[in-house]
């Protein structure tokens, strides 16, 4: 039962233009959104998060639009550097559902930007 | 660096045996959580702990048990071990507080079962 979805395994795109990123939940328990970036051979860092009380979050080239009634985020870079290929992990979670506050992460996307 | 410490980062051992993985949480933090990436696959959720009790479990097989201990580090003991088993361990820490759920991930362990 995958909660949360990364249809997308791969994304491509050119240094400069913008990468989008997608993200679909089925659990609307969730209400709070993060993304994760992870380059090999290291733990997952955190990117940008997203309380389900917003629409829109933004920090320097990332912003992550959450769109609640499609149950749906995206993460957008911009302008998209080579430094920024990896692999980007969204993650939900529900803090008040039983006391339990665990991420549910989905399968991952591998972004390659390429000079 | 997130603070959070994964010991070791890479594990060799047979089918059949037992292991522990080792985490220290960041300074501060209550919470720790244990996830597993195999091959092709996400991050999968196995455990969470919460000032030395259980919080939340996920995915997580009967051969498979963690603690946490009263200095707030967690070990994850896997035992009986299979092939299927080879992945990547992540242990992650948090505050714990429902406001802020930003979880901080270990290099993690490389398990190879042979």
């Amino acid at each position: 039962d995958q909660q949360v979805k990364q249809n997308s395994p791969s994304l491509s795109v050119q240094e400069g233009r913008i990468s989008i990123l997608n993200c679909d939940y089925t659990n609307s328990m969730f209400d709070y959104f993060l993304w994760y970036k992870k380059y090999p051979a290291e733990g997952p860092t955190f990117l940008i998060s997203i309380s389900s009380i917003k629409d829109k979050n933004e920090d320097g080239r990332f912003t992550v639009f959450l769109n609640k009634s499609a149950k749906h985020l995206s993460l957008h870079i911009v302008p998209s550097q080579p430094g920024d290929s990896a692999v980007y992990f969204c993650a939900a979670s529900a803090p008040f559902q039983g006391g339990s506050e665990k991420l549910v992460f989905g399968k991952g996307t591998k972004l390659t930007v390429n000079p | 660096d997130s603070g959070v410490t994964q010991t070791p980062k890479h594990l060799i051992t047979a089918t059949g045996q037992r292991v522990t993985l080792r985490c220290s949480p960041r300074s501060g933090d209550l919470s720790v959580y244990w996830y597993q990436q195999s091959l092709d696959q996400g991050l999968q959720f196995l455990i969470q702990y919460y000032n030395g009790e259980e919080r939340a479990k996920g995915n997580i097989l009967e051969r498979f048990s963690a603690q946490q201990f009263p200095d707030l580090h967690s070990e994850l003991n896997l035992s009986s071990l299979e092939l299927g088993d080879s992945a990547l361990y992540f242990c992650a820490s948090s505050t714990g507080h429902p406001s802020n759920t930003e979880a901080f991930f270990g290099q993690g362990t490389r398990l190879t079962v042979v």
